[in-house]
């Protein structure tokens, strides 16, 4: 079975400044789906970013990127130019691409606190 | 934007009652999920759901729970019996289709079983 594994239960970045949130994960399977999610105070699930396991290109949206280690099994988040908007819980999730097997494993979090 | 709503947004219920969580994907979607969270853990699959049947259910999802989707639109979870355990934030989600990637949340249900 497929585990995600957030070792960080809580880290603090001043605002402007760049954090790494870890993130590793196992699995058997060669191709696969990860995933940042963020969850502000709201609770709600926001999609930060997603990478393709097939694709060795690092995804980047706007100020948030990863970096995927495929081999060493690590998916890690970078947050550059932090925002006091950024405070919130942030999950790391795993989906297979097996159709009949799509659901999201999350990790346990980590909460992310935006110093001013 | 097309989003996921979830009624209601907190539900609070006695200990033995059953409940009614519901959920309106996103109009065009065709894959359903339910999720829980219980306060300050993790985020865990209950069930999915496809072509008006049970796709994948997790050890969570017993007798107690069950889904329905009775009108095309709408997709319930149904908690008969509630117990104190069951206090969580529950969320459903939906996905287009088999190669969309990205499943598309609600805002969740709070519920507390008291």
């Amino acid at each position: 079975a497929q585990t995600v594994t957030q070792s960080q239960p809580e880290m603090s970045v001043q605002e402007a400044e760049t954090v790494t949130l870890s993130c590793t994960y196992d699995t058997s399977e060669s191709d696969y789906y990860l995933f940042w999610y963020k969850q502000p105070p709201s609770r709600q699930m926001i999609l930060v970013i997603r990478q393709e396991a097939y694709k060795q290109q690092n995804a980047t949206e706007n100020r948030f990127s990863v970096n995927f280690q495929k081999a060493a099994k690590s998916f890690s988040l970078k947050i550059s130019d932090s925002q006091l908007g950024d405070a919130a819980m942030y999950f790391c999730a795993y989906r297979s691409v097996m159709n009949r097997d799509d659901k999201i494993i999350f990790g346990k979090g980590t909460r992310l606190h935006i110093l001013p | 934007e097309p989003e996921v709503t979830q009624t209601p947004s907190h539900q609070v219920t006695q200990m033995g009652q059953e409940v009614i969580l519901r959920c309106v994907p996103i109009s065009n979607h065709l894959y359903f999920y339910w999720y829980r969270q219980i306060l300050g853990q993790k985020v865990e699959f209950l069930v999915s759901f496809y072509n008006n049947e049970i796709s994948e259910k997790s050890e969570i999802f017993d007798d107690q729970f069950s889904v329905e989707r009775p009108d095309g639109s709408n997709f319930t979870l149904k908690i008969r019996s509630t117990k104190l355990e069951d206090s969580a934030m529950y969320f459903c989600a939906s996905r287009r289709d088999r190669v969309d990637t990205e499943a598309f949340f609600g805002q969740g249900t709070r519920l507390t079983v008291v």
